[in-house]
This record gives structure tokens, C-alpha cells and sequence, in this order.
């Protein structure tokens, strides 16, 4: 299996922040590499797909970058409803995994 | 408007057995592949199995292989799992997602269903 570690596993922020967090594989993916947002009680939520790809209806301060076995999620500006939890997640090869996930709080 | 709703969760004694549902509607469900993604309280998700869209292929973590089946009726745009011999690690919220592009973009989720395993 592909295992999927994220860094750092929490982070504290300000509103304005730039904001990044990095996922590294433990093999190459390419770029099938999808980031998700949870809040609590609540469902994941896809941001970016296929590494660097916005999910439509996101806002555009969510970026994607990376390929092979480094990638980053960043939030250019962070606003109040992005504290969350954040997930990497690879798409290359069964079975799909999860990073351990990123708390980003105030 | 794309709806997933799960349903089916409850305690449940070790040993045990459950079918969990996902009604789909406001897309055409047997044109997607779907799966369910399970958290443990306070831990991470977990991916637990998918289907295609005609339900020919199946694909399962190995941690519920041979216990857990999941399957689908396109007539009554229906994601099931089955889940037997159930233990106590089972226990968590199990949410139903849609794929987008390929097999495991989850870019839909239904609000999910707990199951706790427990005597």
C-alpha cells in the first residue's frame, strides 16, 4: 500500500495567513493527488483534484502543487470558515490512502 | 442538486451483522463508481471499498475483506455494504461518496451513518 504522511499534523493560524501543508507518498503517484477539507461533524469536501486541479465551486485562495511523490496544498489568505482539517489523498493505485490529516486552528 | 443519504447504522454486538444504505439522487447513479470511506472517532478516513458503476467490480481494504460485500441497485439508485462478523475496530462513521474522474476522486459525500460495535 502507499502510505501518505502529511506535515505538520496541526497548525496554528491567523485570519490574512498564508497557509501551507505539505504530503509526501511513499512511492511516485504522478499527480493523482486530491486534497479534501473536514470540518467537524461534517462530510470531506474535495478542493483540489489530480494535484493542482481547483474543484469548481472552490474558492481560488486554495492552491495545489507537487507531482511525483511531493505535494503542497496552500491557502494564500485564510479566512475564518477554512479552519478545518485537511486530508491528501492518492488516486493511483488500490488501495486509495489518506494522509494522517492537518488541524489548522487558531 | 447531488444527495447521498446514508442510513442502516446502530450499535451492534461483536460478531454481529449490518447493512448499511446510501440513497443517491440529483445525478445518474449508474453512470458512477461508488465507495464508502469509514472515521474512527477522532482518527483519520479510511477507505473501505468501492464499486463500479454496473457493479461488476468490487474492490475492498484488506482490512474487511471477506466480511464486509458491498453492492448496488441502479433501479432504485442504491449503494448497500454489508457488514458481518463485525468487531469492535469496525466502529465509526461510514460515509457513502460518489467518484468523480476515475476510481477513488471521492467528489461527493453523504453525511454518514454511525456504527459502533460493542457488547
Amino acid at each position: 500500500d502507499i502510505q501518505m504522511t502529511q506535515s505538520p499534523s496541526s497548525l496554528s493560524a491567523s485570519v490574512g495567513d498564508k497557509v501551507t501543508i505539505t504530503c509526501r507518498a511513499s512511492q511516485s503517484i504522478n499527480s493523482f493527488l486530491n486534497w479534501y477539507q473536514q470540518k467537524p461533524g461534517k462530510a470531506p469536501k474535495v478542493l483540489i483534484y489530480a494535484a493542482s486541479s481547483l474543484q469548481s465551486g472552490v474558492p481560488s485562495r486554495f492552491s495545489g502543487s507537487g507531482s511525483e511523490t511531493d505535494f503542497t496544498l496552500t491557502i494564500s489568505s485564510l479566512q475564518p470558515e477554512d479552519f478545518a482539517t485537511y486530508y491528501c489523498q492518492q488516486s493511483y493505485s488500490t488501495p486509495p490512502t489518506f494522509g494522517q490529516g492537518t488541524k489548522v486552528e487558531i | 442538486e447531488v444527495q447521498l443519504v446514508e442510513s442502516g447504522g446502530g450499535l451492534v454486538q461483536p460478531g454481529g451483522s449490518l447493512r448499511l444504505s446510501c440513497a443517491a439522487s440529483g445525478f445518474t447513479f449508474s453512470s458512477d463508481v461508488m465507495s464508502w470511506v469509514r472515521q474512527a472517532p477522532r482518527k483519520g478516513l479510511e477507505w473501505v471499498s468501492s464499486i463500479s458503476d454496473s457493479g461488476g467490480s468490487t474492490y475492498y481494504a484488506n482490512s474487511v475483506k471477506g466480511r464486509f460485500t458491498i453492492s448496488r441497485d441502479n433501479s432504485k439508485n442504491t449503494l448497500y455494504l454489508q457488514m458481518n462478523s463485525l468487531r469492535a475496530e469496525d466502529t465509526a462513521v461510514y460515509y457513502c461518496a460518489k467518484s468523480g474522474s476515475g476510481w477513488y476522486l471521492f467528489n461527493f459525500w453523504g453525511q454518514g451513518t454511525m456504527v459502533t460495535v460493542s457488547s
